[in-house]
């Protein structure tokens, strides 16, 4: 079956430092990857999904920006943090055909921005 | 994919039957309805999926009414674990032949399951 590996599980970075999180899926290839934030006591937002190599598809206008260098491999980069980045990144995966039954979540990145 | 309304809170009493009710008054003939549970500070977990029959399986029971317009879902016998939030959600399956990428939660429904 699917996994899918989130790192770090917390962070804390300065406001204008860098970011780069990292998801990783195993037990399936070709799959369609996406990044969700959820802030504090908030729903799921999606902001990129990723159908495949190379192609990303952004849901909201921010300073985050998605990479897809490898098939199992999505990856969330902001290149100076705002505090409003401040949330609980998920990535999940759907897959393609009559494989798409459900979509499998990541445990997750709680980011504090201070 | 449409959107779903459901209510922003419920309570249950532990051993009853949960139902949880969701809207989805603007669904299109080739949508599925999918539930899914966020148990605090973890990652979703899927529930079930029907499009428009009533479906059954070792987690809970989805029943949607025959104009689509609207489901419920229903844990049998709720325990304490249940406490959660759960999100209802429409979307075209790639299988379907005009399947959406696009994968939209609502706030979802805060479950609490009381003593």
């Amino acid at each position: 079956s699917q996994t899918i590996h989130q790192w770090p599980a917390t962070l804390v970075q300065p406001v204008g430092s860098p970011l780069s999180l990292e998801c990783t899926v195993e037990g399936t290839s070709n799959p369609n990857l996406y990044w969700y934030r959820q802030a504090a006591g908030r729903g799921l937002q999606l902001l990129f999904y990723s159908v495949g190599i190379g192609q990303i598809s952004s849901e909201v206008p921010q300073n985050l920006s998605a990479s897809r260098p490898q098939d199992r491999q999505f990856i969330l980069s902001s290149k100076k943090l705002l505090l409003s980045d401040s949330g609980f990144y998920l990535c999940a995966c759907t897959l393609q055909g009559y494989l798409d039954t459900e979509a499998f979540f990541g445990q997750g990145t709680r980011l504090t921005v201070v | 994919d449409a959107k779903t309304t459901q209510p922003t809170s419920m309570d249950c009493a532990e051993g009853r039957a949960a139902n949880l009710p969701c809207n989805h008054s603007t669904i299109s003939g080739n949508e599925y309805v999918y539930w899914y549970r966020q148990i605090h500070s973890q990652g979703p977990q899927y529930i079930i999926h029907g499009l428009k029959n009533n479906e059954t399986n070792e987690m809970a029971s989805l029943i949607i009414t025959e104009d689509r317009k609207s489901s419920t879902l229903i844990l049998p016998h709720a325990t304490l674990r249940d406490t959660a939030v759960y999100y209802c959600i429409v979307r075209v399956p790639s299988y379907s032949g005009a399947g959406s990428y696009q994968l939209t939660f609502g706030k979802g429904t805060k479950l609490s399951v009381i003593p």
